[in-house]
Parts: structure tokens; sequence; C-alpha cells
């Protein structure tokens, strides 16, 4: 069975642009977590959706949304980036919101120069 | 801000010593604790978890963990170590609006 894949795997951006990630969740898992890790820090939460709704948001402006589609798959948007947004986005999939296991992408690293 | 911290983030050790990670947590209310590994090219995966009952659990590849609730921690276990467990380790609470640790990176000399 596949993982949790993310895509793009790398991604370059310029300050001031948009940027759209994706992840496809493990088949029949129905939560979607994204999660901000900056080097030499642990993983950050920035949302959760849970059958297409937003269940939870971390710490992070309003340049950041995200939504759920019906097959489950997910899209994170990050508008007028700053060099800060640098950073492993990681996408996690559980089969329940409040699953106690979260399954991992690889991640997607995001450069803003 | 609520979060779990870890105090050692690079530990080199060679094969056969024994391993302590150190985690705490911030935070009252409900606990539950998790460690993550990350091996090298690898994705992050669950390493063991702590829910309620017994405050010893076992995850896999031999490791352990304790929750000591009067000491606010969660220390990750290992009685002897071997070359592949070099990677990565994260101390993780179970709730949106905690901080997961900021990782030990552990590397065995073989």
């Amino acid at each position: 069975d596949a993982g949790v894949t993310q895509s793009p795997t790398h991604l370059i951006k310029t300050r001031g642009q948009q940027v759209t990630l994706r992840c496809s969740p493990i088949s029949g898992h129905k939560s979607v977590s994204w999660y901000q890790q900056v080097l030499g820090q642990g993983p950050q939460f920035i949302f959760q959706y849970y059958e297409k709704e937003e269940r939870g948001r971390g710490n992070f402006p309003d340049r950041f949304s995200a939504r759920q589609f019906p097959n489950y798959s997910s899209e994170l948007n990050v508008n007028a980036l700053l060099l800060g947004d640098s950073a492993l986005y990681l996408c996690a999939s559980s089969f329940l919101q409040g699953s106690e296991k979260l399954f991992f992408g690889s991640g997607t690293q995001l450069s803003v120069l | 801000a609520q979060s779990v911290s870890q105090h050692n983030h690079h530990v080199i050790l060679s094969e056969a010593a024994s391993l302590e990670l150190g985690c705490n947590y911030s935070y009252g209310g409900t606990v539950n604790l998790f460690w993550y590994v990350q091996y090298p090219g690898q994705h992050l995966q669950l390493l063991l978890k702590y829910f309620s009952g017994d405050p010893l659990v076992k995850g896999i590849k031999g490791f352990e963990a304790e929750f000591i609730k009067s000491k606010f921690s969660f220390n990750l276990r290992k009685p002897s170590v071997q070359w592949s467990d070099t990677a990565e380790y994260f101390c993780a609470p179970l709730g949106h609006q905690l901080i997961w640790g900021a990782g030990t990176k552990l590397i065995i000399k073989p």
C-alpha cells in the first residue's frame, strides 16, 4: 500500500509569491494534518482536516490556508511568502481525527529566496 | 507555551552502550505522549506511545519509555544500542496546540 505522498518534494520561491503544497493520505485515512519543520526544531502543527472540515489550527498567520477534498487529499496554501517560511512542510494522515498514530509523508522542502 | 522539551540535541554513543534520551512536558490535564523516530532518508514513524495505564511502555526495536508524572518526564531508553539506531528522535504530545520537542540526533559509532 502507498504511504502518505507529498508533492512537490522541493520548491524554490521568491518573497511575495504564493505556493500550494499537496498531500495524498493513506487509503482509508480521513484525517490530514500539516506541520512546519524549521531546521533544528521539531514539527510545528499548522492545520488538521477531518472529513473535509478544519478541526484544528496552529499559531500561524492567515497567509496560511488549507483545504481537504472529497477524496481526502489536501492542499496547503501559503500567500505572500516570507523568508521565514522556508522550511520542510510535513503532511500526516490518520484514520480518525483523534487518532493516536500519525503516518507522515517525506515532506516538501520549501526555500524562499 | 505548553510544550515538551528535549534537552539533548546531539548524542553520540558506541554500539552496545545504554541509551536514555530526556523529554519533559510542561502542561497539565490529560497527558498523552509519543516518541517518533526518523531514520536517515526515511519518514517520521511512531516508536511508542503513552496514553494511560502502565507508565512503562514498550515500543518497536527494543525501545521503552517511562512516564513519571512527578518529574513531568517521559524519557526514552534502550539497554543496548545498535548502529542501526542512528536517527533523529522526537518527543511529541497529542494535542494540536502543544509543541513538539526539538529532536535529538543520535549517532551510534560502530
